[in-house]
């Protein structure tokens, strides 16, 4: 049980062009989902929480034109950067935890984005 | 400050030692969660453990224990009888709450490497 996907698991891309990451729980609807970033060899930084059917919470210094989220449903959340740069390649992870913040969250695959 | 620190970057130990993870957390609340997750080569993060504040007893889960000392606000994670399929970065996390949910903070990891 508890299982989280992400789709694309990498993707490639010009720089200017936007690009949407999906993140599925699988077995359990996802009251809160939660997206990350992690550069090579760092630790994992929360971009944003985001529960279903309201808007998303933002780290401060994420920006929230830049990094589109969406949580239409309770197993679906979609995080879209648009007009990505070069500095925007990152290993992006979503986690999903059923309700309250005492629930464990439950981390996908991750997506590579390499902005060419 | 950091709230979750992590103070080794990289461990190296030959197969079958034993061997300590140290996590040390800082928060202002008296309820909170306290967590441990393994990042293996692939990527995709593993859940370990979750721990409640109220809750210090020590846990064993087969060659994996974790001491809870709430006075020196450590969490600490020993593999016994290392693997090398052991080989990964080890994340602490703390699990605070917040006005729209809860505030999970990832420690920067310790690399951990089992030679053969």
């Amino acid at each position: 049980g508890a299982v989280v996907s992400q789709h694309p698991s990498w993707v490639i891309c010009k720089s200017g062009t936007s690009v949407k990451i999906e993140c599925r729980s699988l077995d359990f609807q996802a009251t809160t989902m939660f997206w990350y970033r992690q550069f090579p060899k760092q630790s994992l930084m929360l971009m944003a929480t985001s529960n279903e059917g309201s808007k998303a919470t933002y780290e401060q210094g994420v920006e929230k034109d830049k990094f589109l989220i969406n949580h239409a449903s309770l197993t679906l959340s979609t995080l879209t950067v648009t007009s990505a740069h070069p500095e925007d390649s990152s290993f992006y992870i979503c986690s999903a935890q059923t309700s309250g913040y005492t629930d464990t969250q439950y981390f996908g695959p991750g997506t590579r984005l390499t902005v060419l | 400050a950091q709230k979750v620190t992590q103070a080794q970057t990289e461990i190296s130990v030959v197969e079958k030692e034993d061997v300590t993870l140290d996590c040390v957390y800082e928060t202002r609340d008296t309820t909170y969660y306290l967590f441990w997750y393994k990042q293996p080569p692939s990527g995709e993060l593993v859940f370990l453990i979750r721990r409640n504040s109220f809750d210090e007893q020590n846990e064993i889960s087969g060659r994996y224990s974790w001491n809870f000392q709430k006075s020196t606000s450590s969490f600490n994670f020993t593999i016994t009888a290392s693997q090398v399929v052991d080989s990964a970065v080890y994340f602490c996390a703390l699990s605070e709450r917040r006005n729209y949910g809860q505030n999970f903070v990832f420690g920067p990891g310790t690399r951990l490497s089992v030679l053969p």
